[in-house]
C-alpha cells in the first residue's frame, strides 16, 4: 500500500529563515511525486512535481529514492509562504488517484 | 471563472437523510476525482472516473456512496442515509489523462446533525 507521512503538524520560521517541509513516502512501485499547497480560503493547487525538476516561488523539492523522500525547501522564508503544505504520491503506472500525507501547516513570522 | 466548480459549497443536514453533490470539471477534462477531507488530514481518495466510466473505488466509498458521471461531464456524489461520521469536506478534482496535474474545485463542506 502507498503511504505518505508529513511528521510535523505546523512549521514556524521567522521570515528569512530557510525552510525544509519533510515528507517521507513508502510505495514498492515507481511513484510520482508533487507538493500541493492550500493557501487561506483558497483551494488547493499544485506547486510542483519531482518530474519537472522546477522551481516555483522559490521552492524546491529533490526525489531521493533511497531515504524516500520528497523534502520541500526554500531558502529564504516570505510572509506570503503561510500556508498549508501537502506531499502527495501517484503511481506512474495508473497515473491515477493521488495518495496525500496530512499535510504540514507553515507559519511565516516577521 | 473556468476552473472546477463544486455546488453546494456548504450542507447542513440531519442524520438519516440523503444528500448530493455536484462537480463541474474543466470543459475537455476526461478524468475527475472525488476525495473526501476531514479536519486534521489531507484528502483521501473516493472514487475516479475516465469520461463516463468510473474505473476505480476506494474502500472508504461503502454501499451508502454512490457517484455517476452519466454523460462524461459533471458529476455528482451521492450519500444515503447520512451518518455524522459522513462529516468532511468533499473535494472533487478533474485533469486530462496523462497529465500530472489534477484540479481542484472549492470542496462542500458536509455537516451530519
Amino acid at each position: 500500500a502507498q503511504r505518505v507521512t508529513q511528521p510535523e503538524k505546523l512549521l514556524s520560521v521567522f521570515k528569512g529563515a530557510p525552510v525544509e517541509l519533510k515528507c517521507n513516502y513508502s510505495y514498492s512501485g515507481s511513484p510520482e511525486l508533487f507538493w500541493y499547497v492550500q493557501y487561506s480560503r483558497q483551494r488547493l493547487q499544485l506547486l510542483l512535481r519531482h518530474i519537472s525538476r522546477e522551481s516555483i516561488k522559490g521552492f524546491t523539492a529533490d526525489l531521493n529514492k533511497g531515504e524516500t523522500s520528497f523534502h520541500l525547501k526554500k531558502p529564504f522564508a516570505q510572509e506570503e509562504d503561510s500556508a498549508m503544505y501537502y506531499c502527495a504520491l501517484r503511481d506512474t503506472g495508473t497515473a491515477s488517484k493521488l495518495t496525500f500525507g496530512t499535510g504540514t501547516r507553515l507559519q511565516v513570522t516577521l | 471563472d473556468t476552473g472546477v466548480s463544486q455546488n453546494p459549497r456548504h450542507k447542513i443536514t440531519k442524520r438519516g437523510q440523503n444528500v448530493t453533490f455536484r462537480c463541474d470539471p474543466i470543459s475537455e477534462h476526461n478524468r475527475l476525482y472525488w476525495y473526501r477531507q476531514t479536519l486534521g488530514q489531507g484528502p483521501e481518495f473516493l472514487t475516479y472516473f475516465q469520461n463516463e466510466a468510473q474505473l476505480e473505488k476506494s474502500r472508504l466509498l461503502s454501499d451508502r456512496f454512490s457517484a455517476e458521471r452519466p454523460k462524461g461531464s459533471f458529476s455528482t456524489l451521492e450519500i444515503q442515509r447520512t451518518e455524522q461520521g459522513d462529516s468532511a469536506m468533499y473535494l472533487c478534482a478533474s485533469s486530462v489523462w496523462g497529465a500530472n496535474e489534477q484540479f481542484f474545485g472549492p470542496g462542500t463542506r458536509l455537516t451530519v446533525l
